[in-house]
């Protein structure tokens, strides 16, 4: 079974431009979630979605927006650049079964912006 | 105020030497996730766990869920080179599976031969 594919794997931006991240996630799972991830803070929770449905959304600004497709693929956009966005960003599928969340994440997407 | 506390941030150790990783928090979590990830990597799945008290082993890995479901443990027998990494643990909070997972910031884990 293939695990998580994200695309591209490396990404350098200038401040003021967006980029959209993508995510395959593994077959049959239909819950995506997004994470960034810096040394100072950790790993955090941008955004879930489900069925083409966003269930929950961190604390992150209006410029951090995903969508998801009907085949469960993923997109994260982000707008307007800053410094600071540099950061790994991941991508993780979970089962639905179970009651708990167990993330299988992609290897990342390192975003660089200059 | 970082929700899930992990402690030592930083652990260098001897091949061959057992170490323990704390993850704890004031909140309770209806499930805990145990993760490694290693450089330019994503973060891979250990274990979870889910009902207070619980131990679960993966070979010389040994984790364990506080009774009262606030915190959890990382023990590691013998420990070897390729046990380097960084050691995440991520709790969910609330019934069901709602992908929201809320990570510690980690301890990263260095075994010299």
């Amino acid at each position: 079974k293939a695990g998580v594919t994200q695309t591209p794997r490396y990404l350098i931006k200038t401040r003021g431009q967006q980029v959209t991240l993508s995510c395959s996630p593994i077959s049959g799972h239909r819950s995506v979630s997004w994470y960034q991830q810096t040394p100072g803070q950790g790993l955090q929770f941008l955004f879930e979605y489900f069925s083409e449905t966003q269930r929950n959304k961190g604390n992150f600004p209006g410029r951090f927006s995903g969508r998801q497709f009907s085949n469960s693929r993923s997109e994260m956009n982000v707008s307007t650049l800053e410094l600071g966005d540099s950061a790994l960003y991941l991508c993780a599928s979970s089962t639905t079964g179970g009651g708990y969340t167990e993330a299988f994440f992609g290897q990342g997407t390192r975003l660089t912006v200059v | 105020t970082q929700l899930l506390e992990q402690s030592p941030q930083f652990l260098s150790i001897q091949e061959g030497e057992n170490l323990t990783v704390y993850c704890n928090s004031s909140s309770v979590f209806s499930s805990l996730q145990w993760y490694r990830q290693e450089p330019g990597e994503g973060p891979v799945l250990l274990v979870t766990v889910v009902t207070g008290g619980e131990v679960k082993k993966l070979k010389r890995l040994t984790f364990q869920f506080g009774d009262a479901r606030k915190d959890s443990s990382l023990h590691i027998t013998a420990a070897q080179p390729g046990d380097t990494g960084l050691y995440l643990c991520a709790g969910e909070r609330g019934e069901g599976s709602q992908g929201n997972l809320i990570f510690g910031k980690g301890t990263k884990l260095s075994v010299k031969p």
